[in-house]
C-alpha cells in the first residue's frame, strides 16, 4: 500500500515568490493535514482538510493557505515568501479524523533565499 | 493553542537498558495521545497511541497515560542502537490537530 506522497522533495525559492506543495494521501484516507517543522519551533500544525473543507487551522498568517480536491489530494500554498518560511513541510493523512493517528509523508524541504 | 512539554535531552542509555521518555500537556480536554519516532533527516513515524488511563504495551514499547496528572510517558525496554532517534509526544486537539512537543533525543550506546 503506497504511503503519503509529497512533491517536490526539495524547493529553492526567492523572497517574495509564492510556492505550491502537493500531497497525495494514503488510498482511502480522507483527512489531510499539513505541518511545518523548523529547528527552533519544532512541528507546528498548519491546517487540516476533510472532504474538501478546512476543518481546523493553526496559528499561521494568511499567506499560508491550502485546499483539498475531491480525490482527497491536497495542496498548500505560501505567498510572498519570507526567509523564515524555510522549513520542512510535512503532509499527513488519516482515515477520518486524527483519532486513529496520522501517517506522515517524507516532506518537502523549502529553502527561501 | 495548548502546550505539550518534553525534556529535550539528549537522553543517553546503554544497550539493553530501559529508556523512559516523559511528556506533559496543558489541555485537560485532550483524549488522544501519540508517540512518534523521527530519525535524522526522516519524517515522523507513529509508534504508539493511547487513549485511556493506564499502560498500553506493544512489543518493547509501553505507553503510559495519567489524565489526572496530564502526563504521558513512553518506556522502551531492551533499548537498541537502532532506537536512537528523536521521540515526539503529540496530543490531538479539536479532533484533528496534532500538537507536538519539541521532542526528546535518545541515544543508545552499544
Amino acid at each position: 500500500k503506497a504511503g503519503v506522497t509529497q512533491t517536490p522533495r526539495y524547493l529553492i525559492k526567492t523572497r517574495g515568490q509564492q510556492v505550491t506543495l502537493s500531497c497525495s494521501p494514503i488510498s482511502g484516507h480522507r483527512s489531510v493535514s499539513w505541518y511545518q517543522q523548523t529547528p527552533g519551533q519544532g512541528l507546528q500544525f498548519l491546517f487540516e482538510y476533510f472532504s474538501e473543507t478546512q476543518r481546523n487551522k493553526g496559528n499561521f498568517p494568511g499567506r499560508f493557505s491550502g485546499r483539498q480536491f475531491s480525490n482527497s489530494r491536497s495542496e498548500m500554498n505560501v505567498s510572498t515568501l519570507e526567509l523564515g518560511d524555510s522549513a520542512l513541510y510535512l503532509c499527513a493523512s488519516s482515515l477520518l479524523t486524527g483519532g486513529e493517528g496520522y501517517t506522515f509523508g517524507s516532506g518537502t524541504r523549502l529553502t527561501v533565499v | 493553542q495548548k502546550e505539550v512539554e518534553q525534556n529535550s535531552g539528549p537522553l543517553s542509555v546503554p544497550e539493553g537498558a530501559i529508556a523512559s521518555l516523559n511528556c506533559t500537556y496543558s489541555d485537560r480536554g485532550s483524549q488522544s495521545f501519540f508517540w512518534y519516532r523521527q530519525y535524522s533527516g526522516k519524517s515522523p513515524e507513529l509508534i504508539m497511541s493511547i487513549y485511556s488511563n493506564g499502560d498500553k504495551e506493544d512489543g518493547r514499547f509501553t505507553a503510559q497515560l495519567n489524565k489526572a496528572s496530564q502526563y504521558v510517558s513512553l518506556l522502551i525496554r531492551d533499548s537498541q542502537p537502532s532506537d536512537s532517534a528523536t521521540y515526539l509526544c503529540a496530543v490531538l486537539q479539536a479532533g484533528t490537530a496534532l500538537i507536538f512537543g519539541k521532542g526528546t533525543t535518545l541515544s543508545v550506546s552499544s
